[in-house]
């Protein structure tokens, strides 16, 4: 069965530096998001992002953030200049077209742990 | 905004029994999907169920069923025949037909399943 990836699974950074998330969706989708959850704290959303732009961004997705679709398989999640407060797990997401089968339903990736010290 | 509500941060069963997992939502939407997603200690979002807002008809995967009651906003989960692996966090989320494409997660409710 097909399935959302990311890598890395774990990342450590220094506060300040750069991190690039990556994602490859499930092949045949359309429709791709970022979804991030503090420890202990519920699932938010980030970002959506359908035919190589940005369809809706949530107040927590500011200019410190970007994403990109680089080339026909991955979806990345760039966090310029991380804080402390970026530590948390970064979940990456993809749906397929509303006429298909089950084409409302965002499958999620295993997610990548961030850790901003 | 649409908000999400499970009001059991944790809960508890017994190997094979029947537990039910609530979840309330707030919309002024008529058409809409609802999701459980379940989260194990690996912390992976696991899809369990989906409803859409339109079909009355209540859905079911395997030992999974839903109570789907849109007057009342509610949808609970309902796991039959608890097993081990089971023991999760779970997760209900919203999410409206049309327009924005977010996903409106709850809490969650934490499920501890005893041998």
């Amino acid at each position: 069965e097909p399935e959302v990836t990311q890598t890395p699974s774990h990342q450590v950074t220094q506060m300040g530096q750069e991190v690039i998330l990556r994602c490859v969706p499930i092949s045949n989708h359309l429709y791709f998001y970022w979804y991030r959850q503090i420890l202990g704290q519920k699932v938010e959303f980030l970002v959506s992002f359908y035919n190589n732009e940005i369809s809706e961004k949530s107040e927590i997705f500011d200019d410190q953030f970007s994403v990109e679709r680089p080339d026909g398989s991955n979806f990345t999640l760039k966090i310029r200049s991380t804080k402390l407060e970026d530590s948390a797990m970064y979940f990456c997401a993809s749906r397929g077209d509303r006429g298909t089968r089950w084409g409302e339903t965002q499958y999620f990736g295993p997610g990548t742990r961030l850790l901003v010290l | 905004a649409q908000t999400v509500t499970q009001s059991q941060p944790e809960m508890s069963v017994q190997e094979a029994e029947t537990v039910t997992l609530s979840c309330t939502y707030d919309t002024s939407e008529s058409d809409y999907y609802l999701f459980w997603y379940k989260q194990p200690p690996s912390r992976q979002m696991i899809l369990v169920i989906r409803q859409e807002a339109y079909k009355q008809q209540n859905a079911t995967e395997n030992r999974f069923s839903v109570n789907f009651q849109k007057a009342a906003k509610s949808f609970s989960l309902k796991i039959s025949d608890s097993q081990l692996g089971d023991a999760a966090m779970y997760f209900c989320a919203y999410r409206r037909q049309g327009g924005s494409e977010k996903l409106v997660f709850g809490k969650g409710t934490k499920l501890t399943v005893n041998p």
